[in-house]
């Protein structure tokens, strides 16, 4: 149980151009996910808090305009990268949180290129 | 702010072998602290974890032991398998976060050799 999956895989998109990438829990309902972003060789850094039905959290220095998150379902969020440059090449990974356990579970993650 | 500093890895062992990740943190107050593990092809899982000081996490024949006193959660296991091959990312939760804010360590890559 407690299974998030993600999709896309991989993708790899035109400068310029945008992308979105969702994140279902399977098996549960989460009020609550978040969205992850990891560089090489790096630790996982948080984006934004995406919470159903409400507008989400972003950490400070996230743009939100770029990277809108939408968390219309108890089991599916959305981030989608507008615009993407090739800087915003990363590994974007997202868990969702369930509640009776206050634990997050993560999801296998997303490897954008962006050319 | 509040950090966490793990040890870089590769960390190569043989099979058997005694197992040690060190992991140090900076935070106010008493955060939760976390191991979470990360087999090839999926997601990070939670592997052990502790709420308070003196606490020892464990699961899977890992531990670690919450020490206040040097602001430390190393990772211990005393004979690795092959299967054990991973990342490990320490991490924590600050004791303010309400929404499970988590605060993750850059990962240390383990290979365990048959």
């Amino acid at each position: 149980g407690a299974v998030v999956s993600q999709h896309p895989s991989w993708v790899i998109c035109k400068s310029g151009t945008s992308v979105k990438i969702e994140c279902r829990s399977l098996d549960f309902q989460a009020t609550t996910m978040f969205w992850y972003r990891q560089f090489p060789k790096q630790s996982l850094m948080l984006m934004a808090t995406s919470n159903e039905g409400s507008k989400a959290t972003y950490e400070q220095g996230v743009e939100k305009d770029k990277f809108l998150i939408n968390h219309a379902s108890l089991t599916l969020s959305t981030l989608t990268v507008t615009s993407a440059h090739p800087e915003d090449s990363s590994f974007y990974i997202c868990s969702a949180r369930l509640d009776r356990v206050n634990e997050q579970f993560f999801g296998p993650g997303t490897r954008l290129t962006v050319l | 702010g509040d950090s966490v500093t793990q040890m870089e890895g590769p960390v190569t062992l043989s099979e058997e072998a005694f197992l040690t990740i060190n992991c140090t943190y900076t935070a106010t107050g008493y955060p939760s602290l976390f191991w979470y593990v990360q087999y090839p092809g999926e997601g990070l899982q939670l592997l052990l974890k502790a709420t308070k000081a003196d606490d020892k996490g464990s699961n899977k024949g890992f531990e670690a032991t919450y020490r206040k006193e040097t602001t430390s959660f190393h990772l211990e296991k005393g004979s690795v398998q092959v299967s054990d091959s991973a990342v490990y990312f320490c991490a924590l939760s600050p004791f303010y976060s309400s929404a499970s804010k988590i605060i993750f360590g850059s990962g240390t890559r383990l290979s365990i050799r048959p």
